[in-house]
């Protein structure tokens, strides 16, 4: 099975720069999803980490240890809409093409 | 291609009645597609997964009879809760992986209040 831990929590002010981590332990290992879900919204697709390194997109990067089952999202320059619950993915099952195996999530509060 | 459109948007209905909650993929096709459910401040939890042209795999603890999935089409698959009860309130949620991207893409959601 799939299991993946990140903090339930963060609090961070505008403009500054939070990251949110994520371990996880599974079976065959096909990459590392972050999404965004504001409340009452659905998730929306954020970064995809399939081999070690940093993914840059925008304001937002995604990081990834295959070696340490370890990853994690940065924002930068936080606006108060970036307010949300982040989540970390795993794929489920045996190939990248099967459904994804969620993290709790992480409610991230930015204030002003 | 990797619009996912679900509908509707929010249903309330009565104890015992039946709901369908229909998804789309607008841009692509999709043999597969996967129906989550979350309940308020939790994580989304995967109910089951809608194969086109064969019966879906459900979830352990997910009851199939209850939780009816038609896939008829590489466009269309569809969830109907059957006999519905004030527990089964919650998102309900699709989703599809996009081409060619293969990253799983969500519908907007259904919320569903069983009165």
């Amino acid at each position: 099975g799939q299991s993946l831990e990140q903090p339930s929590e963060v609090t961070a002010v505008e403009g500054a720069i939070v990251q949110i981590n994520c371990t996880y332990q599974t079976s065959g290992f096909y990459g590392l999803s972050w999404y965004q879900q504001h409340d009452g919204g659905a998730p929306t697709f954020l970064s995809y980490n399939g081999l070690d390194g940093l993914e840059e997109t925008g304001r937002f990067s995604s990081f990834l240890s295959r070696s340490d089952s370890y990853g994690y999202l940065l924002l930068q320059e936080l606006q108060m809409k970036d307010s949300a619950s982040y989540f970390c993915a795993v794929s489920k099952g045996d190939t990248g093409r099967r459904a994804l195996t969620f993290g709790s999530g992480t409610r991230l509060q930015v204030q002003p | 291609g990797a619009v996912v459109s679900q509908h509707p948007s929010w249903v309330i209905c009565k104890s015992g009645t039946s709901v369908k909650i229909e998804c789309r993929s607008l841009d692509f096709q999709a043999t597969t597609m996967f129906w989550y459910r979350q309940f308020p401040k939790q994580s989304l939890m995967l109910m089951a997964t809608s194969n086109e042209g064969s019966k879906a795999t459900y979830e352990q603890g997910v009851e199939k009879d209850k939780f009816l999935i038609n896939h008829a089409s590489l466009t269309l698959s569809t969830l109907t809760v059957t006999s519905a009860h004030p527990e089964d309130s919650s998102f309900y949620i699709c989703s599809a992986r996009g081409q060619p991207d293969l990253f799983l893409h969500f519908g907007n959601g259904t919320r569903l209040t069983v009165t």
